[in-house]
């Protein structure tokens, strides 16, 4: 059971929208910086999201993060076949001192 | 460009013992936090473990606390995962990256390809 909840998975059409949540208590969410990673199939995670909507620069602009007290957000517009991937949430678990990541969300561009 | 290369993967028996290693090249090593993250197969991700960029602080799971220990080697570029006492929960892909944003503010890039460790009888 990972601290961070998200769901199994998604799918969406090629060219639209979709979101990905990302829950877990307030004392985790409000206080610390949420990143996002993508995992292709059969490659290593990347970074896509960091300090909850911030993009590296060669992330394209359809990619974006959002945070609220409990829960963030991973939107991805114009959504390509390309997309097909695993996406995984992460943060800091300040009263155990690690990092904790959420169970993944599969992504699929039908 | 950055580039992290992991080593050292392999099957073992349970209560064994592997050294993993990581060699990092394109960025100056010693100005980063490091980190070490596995894979089970078909699982999701699971942090195991930072090293600060002296090596003067250092942060594991609970899951590997007392037989896992992280170091690194800042005159070679490397990073290294002693995994002591393994289990069978052990087994995954270990993944070096490096972490840019420090402690708390997790911004865990780029990441190497990964080394599979298998434990089993």
């Amino acid at each position: 059971q990972s601290v961070l909840t998200q769901p199994p998975s998604v799918s969406a059409a090629p060219g639209q929208k979709v979101t990905i949540s990302c829950s877990g208590s307030s004392s985790i969410i409000r206080h610390n910086y949420v990143s996002w990673y993508q995992q292709l199939p059969g490659t290593a995670p990347k970074l896509l999201i960091y300090d909850n909507d911030k993009r590296p620069s060669a992330i394209p602009d359809r990619f974006s993060g959002s945070k609220s007290d409990t829960s963030a957000t991973l939107g991805i517009t114009g959504l390509q076949t390309g997309d097909e991937a695993d996406y995984y949430c992460g943060t800091w678990h300040s009263s155990l001192s690690t990092v904790v990541f959420g169970g993944g969300t599969k992504l699929t561009v039908l | 460009q950055v580039q992290l290369v992991e080593s050292g993967g392999g099957l073992v028996r349970p209560g064994e013992s592997l050294r993993l290693s990581c060699a990092a090249s394109g960025f100056t090593f010693s100005d980063y936090y490091m980190s070490w993250i596995r894979q089970a197969p078909g699982k999701g991700l699971e942090w195991v473990s930072y090293i600060s960029s002296t090596g003067s602080s250092i942060y594991y799971a609970e899951s590997v606390k007392g037989r896992f220990t992280i170091s690194r080697d800042n005159g070679e570029n490397s990073l290294y995962l002693q995994m002591n006492s393994l289990r069978a929960e052990d087994t995954a892909v270990y993944y070096c990256a490096r972490e840019w944003g420090g402690v708390g503010v997790p911004r865990i890039d780029p990441w190497g390809q990964g080394t599979l460790v298998t434990v089993s009888s």
